[in-house]
């Protein structure tokens, strides 16, 4: 089946640790999302990239950092500098071109801090 | 002021009721609007795209009034199965940026 995985569901992190979350999606899309969705707020763009080897910042990326090294795949690392990484983060994608504006999300890691 | 804006609710109507929820947005550039919905701790899933003309789906109507940055969502005989949290979505630009609200939860009761 064709669709966005994110693993893993449940994430814990200690004070001062990097922690990566995994995105990948077989649906050919170009473009790929990262946001971040805390309780009662609507999700916040954390970083976006449109091509291979290519991305963006989005309104929240202070503390986060991402490489698109295969179009199928947009792993995102939570660094220590993120001093409230505890969020629900959702992973998209998006087929660029024509009419193809619709994102499509992964089922999203919940991040803890411990 | 948020760029994208919903009435949190909750609404709390009972089944087979008709329900209206507005949204609005600051920016005019904006190109693509959407209606997702979100299942509690689950991921947003589309709905529908709204179009100026307005479309329909099945129970659901979407209109669009782009001189008042102003969109909207009909939901018609509401189902039980219909309770989740509505999210009013906005595009920018061809970089698929997409703009969220907070959404609006909707809790539909027999």
């Amino acid at each position: 089946d064709g669709g966005i995985t994110q693993s893993p569901k449940y994430l814990f992190r200690k004070e001062g640790q990097n922690v990566t979350l995994s995105c990948e999606q077989n649906l050919n899309h170009d473009a790929m999302y990262w946001y971040r969705q805390d309780p009662g707020q609507g999700l916040r763009l954390i970083y976006y990239s449109q091509i291979v080897n290519d991305f963006q910042k989005g309104d929240i990326a202070e503390g986060y950092s991402v490489s698109r090294e295969k179009k199928e795949s947009f792993p995102l690392t939570v660094t220590s500098a993120q001093k409230n990484p505890t969020a629900f983060y959702l992973c998209a994608s998006r087929l660029v071109g024509g009419n193809q504006e619709t994102q499509y999300f992964g089922p999203g890691t919940r991040l803890l801090v411990l | 002021r948020k760029e994208v804006e919903q009435d949190p609710g909750p609404f709390n109507v009972p089944e087979g009721a008709t329900v209206a929820f507005n949204c609005t947005y600051s920016n005019s550039a904006s190109q693509s609007f959407f209606w997702y919905r979100q299942d509690c701790r689950k991921e947003p899933k589309l709905l529908m795209s709204v179009y100026s003309s307005g479309n329909e789906d099945g129970r659901f109507t979407a209109q669009l009034n782009r001189a008042s940055q102003y969109i909207s969502l009909l939901i018609r005989d509401s189902k039980l199965s219909d309770s989740a949290t509505y999210l009013c979505v906005v595009g920018l630009s061809n970089t698929g940026k997409l703009i969220f609200g907070q959404g609006t939860t909707l809790q539909v009761k027999p």
